[in-house]
């Protein structure tokens, strides 16, 4: 079956400016999550939504980070004038259900701030 | 706060070898521990631990859980050049919510 989807699959911006990245949940799937991953480091959780409940932002670096999601689907993670080192590759996962069970990651986006 | 650490940070072996990744961590209100594999981009599932002693196999790999000395086991036996990839641990405590914590990962690459 389908799996975790994201667009665009890379991003080169310019520095100030804004982006907007989505991410297509495996359907069905009612938490979803997105990571960021910077060249050579490990995955930093960003944001965490679980069906129509106020998200887990804890993980957002700043206020210039927002994310969005509606029910159980398309989630857009948005970045504000956006830095270099905002730079990484940006992954969501989805799973069935919240306590303990496997993510499925998606094909990343990959952002390149100049 | 809740921390992962794996060892070692990188190796190198032929085709053939074993290896063994290491995995300790301390999580509040731990519930279970997952290894992914990081090949290009998307980490993809290969296991999830949560009960102490109990070999999870898939193939060449299986997982260990030791919930009293907080660590975790993976085991690549046969290695392939198709292994080569960052495995990554990743605990989870209900204490974070239900966010991964991942560790920084073992880079892995295997010789023909």
């Amino acid at each position: 079956g389908a799996g975790v989807s994201q667009s665009p699959s890379n991003k080169v911006t310019e520095k100030g400016k804004d982006v907007e990245l989505r991410c297509d949940p495996i359907s069905g799937h009612t938490a979803l999550y997105w990571y960021r991953q910077r060249l050579g480091q490990g995955l930093e959780f960003l944001i965490y939504f679980q069906g129509n409940s106020a998200p887990d932002k804890s993980g957002l670096p700043s206020d210039r980070f927002s994310a969005e999601r509606t029910g159980e689907s398309v989630s857009t993670l948005t970045i504000q004038r956006t830095q270099q080192e905002d730079s990484a590759v940006y992954l969501c996962a989805s799973s069935p259900r919240t306590v303990g069970y496997e993510q499925y990651f998606g094909p990343g986006t990959r952002l390149t701030v100049t | 706060e809740d921390k992962v650490v794996q060892s070692p940070l990188s190796l190198v072996v032929h085709e053939g070898d074993t290896v063994t990744l290491n995995c300790s961590y301390e999580v509040t209100n731990f519930r279970s521990l997952l290894w992914y594999k990081q090949e290009k981009k998307a980490p993809t599932f290969l296991f999830m631990l949560t009960s102490s002693g109990i070999e999870k196999k898939s193939g060449r790999l299986s997982s260990i859980l030791d919930k009293k000395e907080l660590f975790s086991i993976l085991n690549i036996t046969a290695t392939q050049t198709g292994d080569s990839a960052i495995y990554l641990c990743a605990p989870l405590g209900s204490a974070a919510g239900n966010k991964l914590t991942f560790g920084g990962g073992t880079r892995v690459l295997v010789k023909p």
